[in-house]
């Protein structure tokens, strides 16, 4: 089945600064990869997703770029916030055997900024 | 939009009883919704999916007969916790796919006494 690392675990930056989180996933016949955001306590929030037929997208302070080739895809925050703080997990929408239409989620990573 | 709703947010109950769970997507029909469970500072482990009008698939290691699972309606499914022990303590989460996005639930805090 499909498989989701994510790295790194913990990233702390300074507002103002750059976040960027990496995934790799197995299944060369993943097609979607959607990003969620969950604060302490809450529900994981959708915040940027990509289609395998695009390369990047990008909604405002977030980026997702996708190389299908290394499969691998990542997360991109430009001028953090201390309201960026939470935790970000990355997933893929595998068609194995095992996996079909579902999500793999990576181990996520904590993101903290301080101001 | 796309609106999930999770009922009770939080519940104390004593070992042996059992509890239900209530996933409702507000603005739309889900045909699949999907059932997880998430233990602190971990990622979240998918315990099984629920299909509408059919019976649930469930992931290997979850005991079927201990989560119960029934998708009656396009906006409706429910998670029955059964005969609960304290190591079914957690935080259980739904999600409701809508044209490929799953969209989550609040969650559901469960504590078995």
């Amino acid at each position: 089945g499909e498989n989701v690392e994510q790295h790194p675990s913990t990233l702390s930056v300074q507002e103002g600064d750059s976040a960027v989180i990496k995934c790799t996933y197995s299944d060369s016949a993943s097609n979607y990869f959607p990003w969620y955001k969950q604060e302490l306590g809450k529900r994981p929030q959708l915040i940027i997703d990509i289609r395998s037929n695009v390369g990047e997208k990008k909604d405002q302070r977030i980026a997702v770029t996708l190389n299908k080739t290394a499969k691998h895809f990542s997360l991109h925050i430009t001028e953090t916030q201390p309201e960026d703080s939470a935790v970000y997990f990355c997933a893929a929408k595998g068609w194995g055997t095992d996996s079909w239409g579902k999500l793999q989620f990576g181990a996520g990573t904590q993101v903290v900024v301080t101001p | 939009g796309a609106v999930v709703s999770q009922h009770p947010s939080r519940v104390i109950c004593k070992s042996g009883t059992s509890v239900k769970i209530e996933c409702r997507s507000l603005d739309f029909q889900a045909t699949t919704m999907f059932w997880y469970r998430q233990f602190p500072k971990q990622s979240l482990m998918l315990m099984a999916t629920s299909n509408e009008g059919s019976k649930a698939t469930y992931e290997q290691g979850v005991e079927k007969d201990k989560f119960l699972i029934n998708h009656a309606s396009l906006t409706l499914s429910t998670l029955t916790v059964t005969s609960a022990h304290p190591e079914d303590s957690s935080f259980y989460i739904c999600s409701a796919e809508k044209e490929d996005t799953q969209y989550f639930g609040p969650g559901t805090r469960l504590t078995v006494l």
